[in-house]
């Protein structure tokens, strides 16, 4: 059964910093792409960054460009998101998704199995 | 950026009807890659269909996709209890990669 469970989130105050981690199961990490999908009340379901198998690849929406990193550990089976410089609408609740992909040259990701989530809080 | 639009934004059914929900979407998508997702409270997304027609593994064949271009469909057979939820259109085409605002699907 794929399991994805995400930790380390909680409230922080804007501009400061947090690493959100993602252990998976179930599968062979190694094999697949990884996303970060977040979810708010004000702006819905949003696509934040995606990551190759071996890493050497990595997107991510323009909004966490130069904010935000993506990375992961194959042998640790886990994907990480460190996240600078955060902002009031940055608050979401964080999904890891396991990413299909589909693009000969960009990635067309399917994000077919998802984790619970992880809250991130961003307030003074 | 590709907006995607759902309707309606509620859908009130009763146990056994037809549902179905919609997702127009701002240009052409190509290769048909568009996905639909259910979320029930508490819970993470739930993949149902992949290439607009596509169902996921373990997905009960009342659930179907159908579409092309701008105008995509999901449509449920016969409602059953377990259905209600909000359903969420998604491209994987282009980034960034953009999801409907979604459907809510509630008890009559």
């Amino acid at each position: 059964e794929v399991q994805l469970v995400e930790s380390g989130g909680g409230l922080i105050r804007p501009g400061g910093s947090l690493r959100l981690s993602c252990v998976a199961s179930g599968f062979t990490f190694s094999n697949y792409w990884m996303s970060w999908v977040r979810q708010s009340p004000g702006k819905g379901l949003e696509w934040v960054a995606t990551i190759s198998q071996r890493a050497n690849e990595k997107y991510y929406v323009d909004h966490a460009k130069g904010r935000f990193t993506i990375s992961r550990d194959n042998a640790r089976n886990s994907l990480y998101l460190q996240m600078n410089s955060l902002r009031v609408e940055d608050t979401a609740i964080y999904y890891c998704a396991r990413t299909e992909n589909f693009g000969p040259y960009l990635p067309q990701p399917l994000f077919d199995y998802w984790g619970r989530g992880s809250l991130i809080s961003v307030s003074s | 950026e590709v907006v995607l639009r759902q309707s309606p934004g509620t859908l009130s059914l009763s146990p056994g009807e037809r549902a179905t929900l919609s997702c127009r979407a701002s240009q052409s998508i190509s290769s048909n890659f568009v996905a639909w997702f259910q979320q029930k409270p508490g819970q993470a997304p739930r993949l149902l269909i992949s290439g607009a027609s596509n169902r996921a593994t373990g997905i009960p064949d009342r659930f179907g996709g159908s579409g092309s271009g701008t105008d995509f469909t999901l449509t449920i057979s016969r409602v059953e209890a377990e259905d209600f939820a909000v359903y969420f259109c998604q491209q994987y085409d282009s980034i960034p990669y953009t999801f409907g605002q979604g459907t809510k699907l509630d008890f009559k």
